[in-house]
């Protein structure tokens, strides 16, 4: 069964403090891996597509990266106005499965304290 | 602005009442979905329609309806079979062609049972 598996639940940094969330999938066969961040009260907002191991996607202070298992998103210098949940989804190729919809993780909720 | 708009915003419901929650998109996708997301659960698909005048069965279904009459609209029906309808619902489309493509969200909506 395709699965991700996000860790940690809840994480607390000082202001600067760089920091990694972690995203663990076990699908059978890889299409995408998105990292999306989500604001209380919000809908969930695109930040990175990964589609290969090795590959590495930036965007200001966040950092996305893919193996065959698992994506990181290193969080460099982190400010309070990067704290939000941070969710990760996966897309198979398994039309038998899931169908190719997207796979949701729990996500990740990010607090930075000045 | 493209985009994809949930109305209302906050909703009430009366028990043994039907409530329909719209989904309006402009970014000419063709598969549109509706997520239901609990405090510590993530996301759960309730449905999916890839096509107008077709959907899916998701993860959790039962005590809900949707129509697909256009691309452009996707409404979400909880019907009074759903027991436990207090949630925050979040609908999302994406484009089927092409390599693997990310969702995007809505605002959401967010149901109350009183």
């Amino acid at each position: 069964e395709d699965q991700v598996t996000q860790s940690p639940e809840a994480l607390r940094l000082q202001e600067g403090e760089s920091s990694s969330l972690n995203c663990s999938y076990t699908v059978s066969g890889l299409r995408g891996l998105f990292w999306y961040r989500q604001d209380p009260g919000k809908g969930p907002e695109f930040l990175f597509t990964l589609y290969s191991a090795g590959e590495e996607k930036e965007k200001e202070r966040l950092k996305a990266t893919l193996t065959k298992k698992e994506s990181f998103l290193h969080i460099t210098a982190p400010k309070p106005e990067d704290s939000a949940t941070y969710l990760c989804a996966v897309q198979a190729w398994d039309y038998g499965g899931s169908q190719g919809n997207l796979i949701f993780g729990k996500g990740t909720k990010l607090s930075v304290k000045p | 602005d493209g985009g994809i708009t949930q109305s209302p915003k906050y909703l009430f419901r009366k028990e043994g009442q039907n409530v329909t929650l719209s989904c309006e998109q402009n970014l000419n996708h063709d598969a549109m979905y509706w997520y239901r997301q609990d405090p510590g659960q993530g996301l759960r698909l309730i449905y999916y329609s890839q096509i107008v005048n077709d959907f899916q069965k998701g993860d959790i279904a039962e005590g809900y309806s949707v129509s697909r009459e256009k691309k452009e609209s996707f409404p979400l029906t909880v019907t009074s079979a759903q027991k436990n309808p207090t949630a925050f619902y979040l609908c999302a489309s994406r484009s089927v062609w092409g390599a693997s493509t990310e969702a995007f969200f809505g605002q959401g909506t967010r149901l109350t049972v009183v």
